[in-house]
């Protein structure tokens, strides 16, 4: 079946560092590929997208590259500030059909510190 | 705007009762979905739909129950019969099940004591 891996948090930088989440996944065919952002006591809001291969997603600074020969989906943005603290989900959709629309990683936690 | 509407934000309930959870999307989309998240946990898929007067089990369903009248409304039922209810719980919503990525509301966060 479908399944997202991510590296387990907490992940914790100063502001202005250099981050990257990464996010491995296991499908069948080209599946859409999703970053989700959580803030504290808030729902999931989808932070950035790629729906084929050699796409890259971009949103508020956060780039990802979907790469097919790695099978990865890796999460990365220059510069973070403190605002950028929440847990960050990596997730997949098939295309076509299957049992779960949505498979998420686990979420990893990023603490940004002034 | 177009969004999710989930009330209430917070819910208290004594156990042994029912509590019904509402979610309301104006985004016309096809789908509709139920997660339940524990503190410091990914989602679990609970229910989900794909189109009115149907819905699936998702990897929890037992306890719950949930109902699809409407295109732009998916309650969410926790009975008694959930013996650990106390959770974070997510409604979403997408254009159609696959593919395409899923919208959420803010939560539901129930306390049952």
């Amino acid at each position: 079946g479908n399944s997202v891996t991510q590296m387990e948090g907490p992940v914790t930088l100063s502001e202005e560092a250099f981050l990257t989440i990464n996010c491995t996944y296991t499908a069948t065919g080209y599946p859409s590929l999703f970053w989700y952002v959580q803030y504290p006591g808030e729902g999931l809001q989808l932070l950035l997208k790629a729906t084929k291969a050699d796409d890259k997603g971009s949103n508020k600074g956060f780039e990802a590259t979907y790469r097919k020969e790695t099978t990865s989906f890796h999460l990365e943005k220059g510069s973070v500030q403190v605002s950028d603290s929440a847990v960050y989900f990596c997730a997949l959709s098939p295309k076509d059909t299957g049992r779960r629309a949505l498979t998420f990683g686990s979420g990893t936690r990023l603490q940004v510190q002034p | 705007d177009g969004g999710i509407t989930q009330s209430p934000k917070y819910l208290f309930r004594k156990e042994g009762q029912n509590v019904t959870l509402s979610c309301e999307q104006n985004l016309n989309h096809d789908a509709m979905y139920w997660y339940r998240q524990d503190p410091g946990q990914g989602l679990r898929l609970i229910y989900y739909s794909q189109i009115v007067n149907d819905f699936q089990k998702g990897d929890i369903a037992e306890g719950y129950s949930v109902s699809r009248e409407k295109k732009e409304s998916f309650p969410l039922t926790v009975t008694s019969a959930q013996k650990n209810p106390t959770a974070f719980y997510l409604c979403a919503s997408s254009m159609r099940l696959w593919g395409y990525e899923q919208y959420f509301g803010p939560g539901t966060r129930l306390t049952v004591t």
